[in-house]
């Protein structure tokens, strides 16, 4: 079955440090998809990168890089040089190609808060 | 293009009560579903479509009715409200039926049942 486990629940830091969110999935599924959402205050849910399992390069945009290894099945999110607009919750989540395909598993999510 | 959108933003039902809560999209997407967000918990997938006349259930369907007369709408019913379905409900589409491209979500909804 599909899990997706986000570990930290809270992370608070201050504003131009790094902070990394974890993110460690398990499927018996060789084909599937990794996301990551982004939840700010306001409610909507922003989708921020998709990422298959054929794909392992890691990915940057602008200060957010990904850090996708099926090794360890992780799907890392890092946010570099961190902003107060960054504050969140983020979701990772797993969605299957196949029979569980209609399924978008989410983690918990994890609160980021950024101080000025 | 509005995306996914949904009303109403807000409602405070008693128990017992019913309602329908609208999703819409106008990106022509085949898959449409809804979730549900509770403290702690992610979001669960209440349940989902692949296409006009196509539901089925997700991970939490019960208490919940969906139909599919459309591709654009797909609204979720709640026939007798309990404090339970207290929670944010999300709709979302996405173009394939497959699972390999992201879902769009709407605004959400926040429901109340006292």
């Amino acid at each position: 079955a599909q899990k997706v486990t986000q570990a930290q629940t809270e992370i608070s830091v201050v504003e131009k440090e790094d902070v990394t969110l974890d993110c460690v999935y398990e499927t018996r599924d060789t084909t599937y998809y990794l996301f990551w959402y982004k939840q700010p205050p306001s409610g909507e849910l922003v989708f921020l990168i998709r990422r298959n399992s054929f794909d392992e390069q890691n990915e940057i945009s602008g200060r957010y890089s990904w850090n996708f290894q099926k090794s360890t099945s992780s799907f890392n999110f890092t946010i570099t040089a961190s902003q107060v607009v960054d504050s969140a919750v983020y979701f990772c989540a797993l969605s299957e190609v196949g029979g569980g395909a209609q399924k978008l598993v989410f983690g918990q999510g994890t609160r980021l808060t950024i101080n000025p | 293009n509005a995306g996914v959108t949904q009303t109403p933003k807000f409602q405070v039902l008693k128990t017992g009560q019913s309602m329908t809560l609208q999703c819409a999209q106008d990106m022509n997407h085949e898959y449409m579903s809804w979730y549900r967000q509770d403290p702690g918990m992610g979001l669960r997938l209440i349940h989902y479509s692949v296409g006009a006349g196509i539901t089925d259930q997700g991970e939490v369907p019960n208490g919940y009715n969906v139909s599919r007369s459309t591709t654009e709408d797909f609204p979720l019913r709640l026939l007798s409200a309990a404090p339970s379905q207290t929670s944010v409900y999300f709709c979302a589409s996405r173009r394939d039926p497959v699972g390999s491209y992201e879902q769009y979500f709407g605004p959400g909804t926040r429901l109340t049942v006292t």
